[in-house]
């Protein structure tokens, strides 16, 4: 079975802070991974994916995240986030059968 | 045009009303979903349909009835539903559904409110 950990569910920052939300997969098959925003009252959309190649991927609005296969994480990274980077995060698994397997959320607040 | 759209955005109706969301993409794609999503939570599969036919039903209940009328529709038709049903729904596509390297598309979802 797979599934997906976000330990972090609430993550406050300061605008032009950097910040890290974590994620951390498990599954005995190859997965493909990808990191979705939900601003409030609208539904999901994609910042970035990985399915192969070289393990850091950059996304939209500064976004960028590293594929880690030893410690079976995909953590999302930006260096100076702004206010309208507040949002739900979800990071989420593919794997065959295209069937999404999501973590619970985290949910970034930027402090002015 | 990369958009999923769904109507109506938000949707009141009471215990015993009869009504339908709707799910609209024009990107060619083969495999369309429904997930319920409650505040603060993960979506949650509900249906999947690949090339208009039903290949997974996540034990959903029956008063939640899926119907894909062609490869650019998804219909939702809801009946007799539960206060506890009340969430955000929304509605998804991909390119195949046996794909595991596609992304989904998501519409903006329904907000519905069960009286």
């Amino acid at each position: 079975a797979q599934s997906v950990t976000q330990l972090d569910s609430q993550v406050p920052v300061f605008e032009e802070a950097p910040v890290e939300l974590r994620c951390n997969y498990s599954s005995s098959v190859s997965v493909y991974l990808f990191w979705y925003v939900q601003y409030p009252n609208q539904g999901l959309q994609l910042l970035l994916k990985y399915l192969s190649g070289s393990t850091l991927v950059k996304g939209i609005n500064g976004f960028e995240a590293e594929f880690n296969k030893s410690q079976t994480s995909f953590h999302l990274r930006k260096p100076s986030v702004h206010i309208s980077d507040t949002a739900e995060y979800f990071c989420a698994v593919s794997v065959t059968g295209n069937q999404f397997y999501f973590g619970t959320g985290t949910s970034l607040t930027v402090i002015p | 045009d990369t958009e999923v759209t769904q109507t109506p955005k938000h949707l009141v109706m009471g215990m015993t009303n009869k009504k339908s969301l709707k799910c609209e993409q024009h990107m060619g794609h083969r495999a369309m979903y429904w997930y319920k999503q409650k505040a603060k939570k993960p979506p949650e599969l509900m249906f999947v349909y690949s090339y208009e036919k039903l290949s997974i039903n996540e034990s959903v209940p029956s008063r939640f009835s899926p119907e894909c009328p062609n490869s650019s529709l998804l219909n939702l038709h809801l009946h007799a539903l539960q206060p506890e049903d009340s969430a955000l729904y929304l509605c998804a596509s991909s390119q195949d559904r046996l794909l595991s390297t596609d992304e989904q598309f998501f519409g903006p979802g329904t907000r519905l409110t069960v009286l």
